[in-house]
């Protein structure tokens, strides 16, 4: 089992949608849970970051982490399309090191 | 803007031939990252630094190497670059975390992408 699992896509969602992203991971030591956004030839961006479990929200997208269930999500709302891009999710355990999910890619059609 | 540079952004290289890519960072963050991703995968680290302290990945090749001068500049030397090496390369930074050695968050630069022909 990977310990970071990440549907790949493609995920293909009108404009104005909600949207919805996700991670299974298998480390209940994972402390730090993050989302990144990566347009196409680009490096990633941080979106959000969350301490341990619960929600957090800016803007238009909220992070949610469920560390019983060992699920994270992402959530965009009112979709726009310049929200298409590869999002990323990624973990920590406090230390140097990430650990990155594939990637999902999200188109979102006007 | 306080940011992470790549240079350069595209990198044309021969078979065998060295090639340096370069990182800079205005965050004055202690820690320094270099990744390799290829074409929808994660991100793969290859080495990093702490300071001066330079912790390299187990599977990272011996081909690849790294240098940091100062705080500011991170190097990535790719002694003998083969057709695999071909991939976009991530620099990224991140700062411990108050009151503990532990890093935060990583912040990336906008990559450099090495074609190797």
């Amino acid at each position: 089992q990977k310990e970071v699992e990440q549907d790949p896509g493609p995920l293909s969602v009108p404009e104005g949608a909600i949207v919805s992203l996700n991670c299974t991971y298998s480390n209940s030591a994972f402390q730090y849970f993050m989302w990144y956004r990566q347009y196409s030839r680009k490096g990633p961006e941080l979106l959000m970051y969350t301490y341990s479990s619960g929600n957090k929200e800016d803007g238009r997208f909220t992070a949610q982490v469920d560390k019983s269930s060992k699920y994270i999500s992402l959530f965009i709302r009112d979709s726009q399309p310049s929200d298409s891009a590869t999002y990323l999710c990624a973990m920590s355990f406090g230390g140097d090191k990430i650990i990155f999910g594939k990637g999902t890619r999200l188109h979102i059609l006007p | 803007d306080a940011m992470v540079i790549q240079n350069p952004r595209y990198q044309v290289t021969q078979f065998g031939k060295p090639v340096t890519l370069s990182c800079s960072q205005t965050l004055n963050h202690n820690v320094m990252y270099w990744y390799q991703q290829k074409s929808s995968q994660a991100p793969k680290l290859l080495f990093h630094y702490y300071d001066k302290d330079f912790n390299n990945e187990a599977d990272t090749p011996d081909n690849f190497q790294s240098r940091r001068p100062n705080t500011s500049f991170c190097f990535l030397d790719i002694r003998s670059p083969g057709l695999g090496d071909a991939a976009m390369y991530l620099c990224a930074t991140s700062r411990p975390l108050a009151g503990g050695p532990v890093a935060e968050t990583q912040y990336f630069g906008p990559g450099t992408r090495l074609l190797v022909l």
